[in-house]
């Protein structure tokens, strides 16, 4: 079955700087990517996806990119602020989400 | 996307006894998924919960353990049984309303078995 890598596990900027986050899957019938992040206690949310007929997508501050053909997909964001610290999951689906560890991201002011 | 609302939002129980979790969408929706989020884990799918028929369990899962009803396009339920301690999580319930794929998570259940 499909299996999701994420890395890192923890990532730590300084507000203003870039983050990014990259995953990667094993099955090649995987042809749909979400992100979602997910704040302490509250549910996970959807904040950009891509699909496999795509390589790159992106909106204001965030962007995804594919590579098919490697098998990984990563998410991009830029200017970062305080309040995009969260735990970001990666899913890749072959008709359900499957979702990698997860990364915790701290933006330092 | 969708409201979605879930019952209760948190319980405490006792080792042994079942619990059962009710899953509210606002709108119709395709499809509907029961996860398991274990403290500071990520998410893992129990089960797709099928309109009508019988779910369908992930590896690891089953129905005895976990079963599903899904009585119409906008109600599900996901009752926890016979439950130990490992069972403490949050439950979380999703839909996929009419994007290919595109799921909306539900606020959770947090459950503790003491």
């Amino acid at each position: 079955g499909e299996n999701v890598e994420q890395h890192p596990s923890t990532l730590s900027v300084q507000e203003g700087d870039s983050a990014v986050i990259k995953c990667t899957y094993s099955d090649s019938a995987s042809n749909y990517f979400p992100w979602y992040k997910q704040e302490l206690g509250k549910r996970p949310q959807l904040i950009i996806d891509i699909r496999s007929n795509v390589g790159e997508k992106k909106d204001q501050r965030i962007a995804v990119t594919l590579n098919k053909t490697a098998k990984h997909f990563s998410l991009h964001i830029t200017e970062t602020q305080p309040e995009d610290s969260a735990v970001y999951f990666c899913a890749a689906s072959p008709g359900k989400l499957i979702f990698g560890q997860g990364t915790t991201l701290q933006v330092k002011p | 996307s969708a409201v979605i609302s879930q019952k209760p939002s948190r319980d405490i129980c006792q080792r042994g006894t079942s619990l059962t979790i009710q899953c509210q969408v606002d709108s119709q929706v395709t499809m509907m998924f029961w996860y398991r989020q274990q403290p500071g884990q990520s998410l893992t799918l129990i089960a797709t919960a099928n309109q009508g028929s019988e779910a369908t369990y992930e590896s690891g899962f089953v129905i005895d353990k976990f079963p599903i009803s899904r009585p119409n396009l906008t109600f599900s339920t996901l009752t926890v049984s016979n439950m130990s301690p490992e069972d403490s999580s949050i439950y979380l319930c999703s839909v996929e309303k009419d994007s290919f794929y595109e799921q909306y998570f539900g606020p959770g259940t947090r459950l503790t078995v003491t």
